[in-house]
């Protein structure tokens, strides 16, 4: 069956940066585009970017361009999402997301990991 | 981008009631919609695409409709598992989500 998995938990200080990864299984990894999605503390949903997992295309979203880096790793079917300067206005819960069509990217997500805890404090 | 508003932003329901939740977009975006819930601790699960279409495995009491600025989703008949958020997402552009709907117990 289709699965992501992520890495754990991180405590972060304000300027540094944080790399989470998402391991997949039970798809062809390199057919498919992974989003990221990310949710601060009591808070709504809100779309950072996509990488095709077989050549590493990605498309951020602009609030994210310049700090956010998302790369595959086609040896292992993992993705990666760094983002650096951190501050506590990025302590959420990081998702990495399926998207269903492998055709085309239709920028919904049928498949997420359990998510990543990012805790930005001094 | 496209603003996704949602309404009400909590429910209160009894188990066995119809519940509607409204989404409005700032622009048209068609029938690209998408619905999905999420339970406390939890990542979201993808409930309904294209407005109208209800994804593999998605019980039948769970219905959309709309297209171009306003959508709905409705709960023919609330089950103990539909306690939960429910998010709205716009696809026609970039994503954007709806701000949250709180379906609680009565």
């Amino acid at each position: 069956q289709v699965q992501l998995v992520q890495s754990g938990a991180e405590v972060k200080k304000p300027g540094a940066s944080v790399k989470v990864s998402c391991k997949t299984s039970g798809f062809t990894f390199s057919n498919y585009y992974i989003h990221w999605v990310r949710q601060a503390p009591g808070q709504g949903l809100e779309w950072m970017g996509i990488i095709n997992a077989g050549g590493g295309l990605t498309t951020y979203a602009q609030k994210f361009q310049g700090r956010v880096t998302m790369t595959s790793d086609t040896s292992t079917s993992t993705v990666y999402m760094e983002l650096t300067s951190l501050s506590s206005e990025d302590t959420a819960v990081y998702y990495c997301a399926r998207d269903p069509n492998y055709e085309w990217i239709l920028y919904i997500f049928d498949y997420w990991g359990q998510g990543t805890l990012v805790t930005v404090s001094s | 981008d496209i603003q996704m508003t949602q309404s009400p932003s909590t429910l209160s329901a009894s188990v066995g009631d119809r519940v509607t939740i409204t989404c409005r977009a700032s622009q048209s975006i068609s029938s690209w919609l998408a619905w999905y819930h999420q339970k406390p601790g939890k990542a979201p699960k993808l409930l309904i695409y294209k407005a109208s279409n209800l994804e593999s495995g998605v019980p039948s009491r769970f219905s959309g409709s709309g297209s171009g600025t306003e959508f709905t989703l409705t709960i023919s008949s609330l089950q103990p598992d539909d306690f939960a958020t429910y998010y709205c997402q716009q696809y026609k552009d970039y994503p954007t989500f709806g701000g949250g709907t709180k379906v609680e117990i009565e």
